[in-house]
């Protein structure tokens, strides 16, 4: 069975220019979340996706993230315009349940990392 | 104040040592606690959960104590492979809190 997957990989833009993540999670995956992990800092959750629709989104940094999930399965977040502060590793996750989180029921992908020159 | 804790390390052991990491967190109304794995430039992965009455799997040992909100994980026989980043969690909501992420590396 094919895990999270995330795309591209590694991404390197300049300040201001616009860059969208995908995530494809594990197929009948309801739940997909982003989270980031800023160099020298915590990973940070950013939101949760049920199925199509935003469940929590307290963690969106700002209102250059936007975060769309259309019919409830891949997802992209898109930095516009991108700021040397985004800079960091964008991780997707996804859980076949809400409670995922609190079973430890989720599973993460590689990561994007993204690099704000 | 963060909201877990874990102290960066990095921790240099030689192989078969045992080593133990621990973690405070703030929110009392955390439900649930894991330790997660992370290897450089990988994924975070489950390692195990933690739970009042401690746990062990295999050569790993987790304990929570929920009076003193703290968390620890305890490795014996450490071999080269357990070299990684150790990240404390807890999920006093829907979400995953992370810590800051433990670094060991076991060398020869």
């Amino acid at each position: 069975e094919a895990g999270v997957t995330q795309f591209p990989s590694h991404s390197v833009i300049e300040k201001g220019q616009t860059v969208t993540l995908r995530c494809d999670p594990i197929s009948g995956h309801d739940n997909l979340y982003w989270y980031r992990r800023v160099m020298g800092k915590e990973i940070k959750f950013l939101l949760h996706f049920v199925k199509e629709s935003k469940q929590d989104e307290s963690g969106m940094p700002n209102n250059r993230f936007l975060a769309e999930r259309t019919g409830g399965t891949y997802s992209t977040l898109k930095v516009q315009p991108a700021e040397l502060e985004d800079s960091g590793v964008y991780f997707c996750a996804s859980s076949q349940w809400v409670s995922g989180p609190r079973t430890g029921e989720l599973f993460f992908g590689e990561g994007s990392r993204l690099t704000v020159l | 104040r963060k909201e877990v804790e874990q102290d960066p390390g990095p921790f240099n052991v030689p192989e078969g040592a045992t080593v133990a990491f621990n973690c405070t967190y703030s929110n009392s109304a955390s439900q649930s606690f894991f330790w997660y794995r992370q290897d450089c430039r990988k994924e975070p992965k489950l390692l195990m959960s933690v739970y009042s009455s401690g746990n062990e799997d295999g050569r790993f040992t987790a304990q929570l104590n929920r009076a003193s909100q703290y968390i620890s994980l305890l490795i014996r026989d450490s071999k080269l492979s357990d070299s990684a980043t150790y990240l404390c969690v807890v999920t006093p909501t829907d979400k995953l809190i992370f810590g800051t992420g433990t670094r060991l590396q076991v060398f020869p």
